[in-house]
């Protein structure tokens, strides 16, 4: 099994500030990685694809980058809707994992 | 506009059995994987397998294979996850999610919240 490791578990940001968010893989999951925000209370929504790739009706704030086994997820300046938790998941590898999450709250 | 409506939360007892449902609306429900993820209170994401409601074709987690029994009625456009036999430990929320194929989650259910208790 792939194992994907998040970090931070949690971060604290003041709003309008920048949160950089990071996803390990425990083997090469090419670009086949996706990122997930989940607000309390509600079911997660896809933010990013194919980590770079934005899912539709996701503001630009929102970034992936990485390949391979490294991936990072940008909130260019954090408004008060992006205070959530956030999981990574690779789809490369049978079966699909999810990391355990980071937590975004305000500082 | 893409949906998934998932039945309503139960409450059950240890050795019951259960059958949640997932709807598909807004688009061709036989294309288009359906899979199942738990959350266990406090906890994370984890994926339970998937099912390809245009043929029954499923891929269970190696962690839910045995526990759980997947399936999908086409004529209805829903798909299930069912359990013989109910733990505490099957306390959870589960949700759908929608795949075009084995890879991201495009579309998600509101969540089954299932209670076992005795």
């Amino acid at each position: 099994e792939t194992v994907m490791t998040q970090s931070p578990a949690t971060v604290a940001v003041s709003p309008g500030e920048r949160a950089t968010l990071s996803c390990r893989a425990s083997q090469s999951v090419s670009s086949n990685l996706a990122w997930y925000q989940q607000n309390p209370g509600q079911a997660p929504r896809l933010l990013i694809y194919e980590t770079s790739s934005r899912a539709t009706g996701i503001p630009a704030r929102f970034s992936g980058s990485g390949s391979g086994t490294e991936f990072t997820l940008t909130i260019s300046s954090l408004q008060s809707e992006d205070f959530a938790v956030y999981y990574c998941q690779q789809y490369n590898y049978w079966p699909l994992t999810f990391g355990q999450g980071t937590k975004v709250e305000i500082k | 506009e893409v949906q998934l409506v998932q039945s309503g939360a139960e409450v059950k007892k240890p050795g019951e059995s259960l059958k949640i449902s997932c709807k598909g609306s807004g688009y061709t429900f036989t294309s288009y994987w359906i899979g199942w993820v738990r959350q266990m209170p406090g906890k994370g994401l984890e994926w339970m397998g998937i099912i390809y409601p245009g043929d029954s074709n499923t891929r269970y987690s190696p962690s839910f294979q045995g526990q759980v029994t997947f399936s999908a009625d086409k004529s209805i456009s829903t798909a299930f996850l069912q359990w013989n036999s109910l733990k505490a430990s099957d306390t959870a929320m589960y949700y759908c999610a929608r795949q075009r194929a084995p890879n991201w989650f495009d579309s998600w259910g509101q969540g089954t919240l299932v209670t076992v208790s005795s």
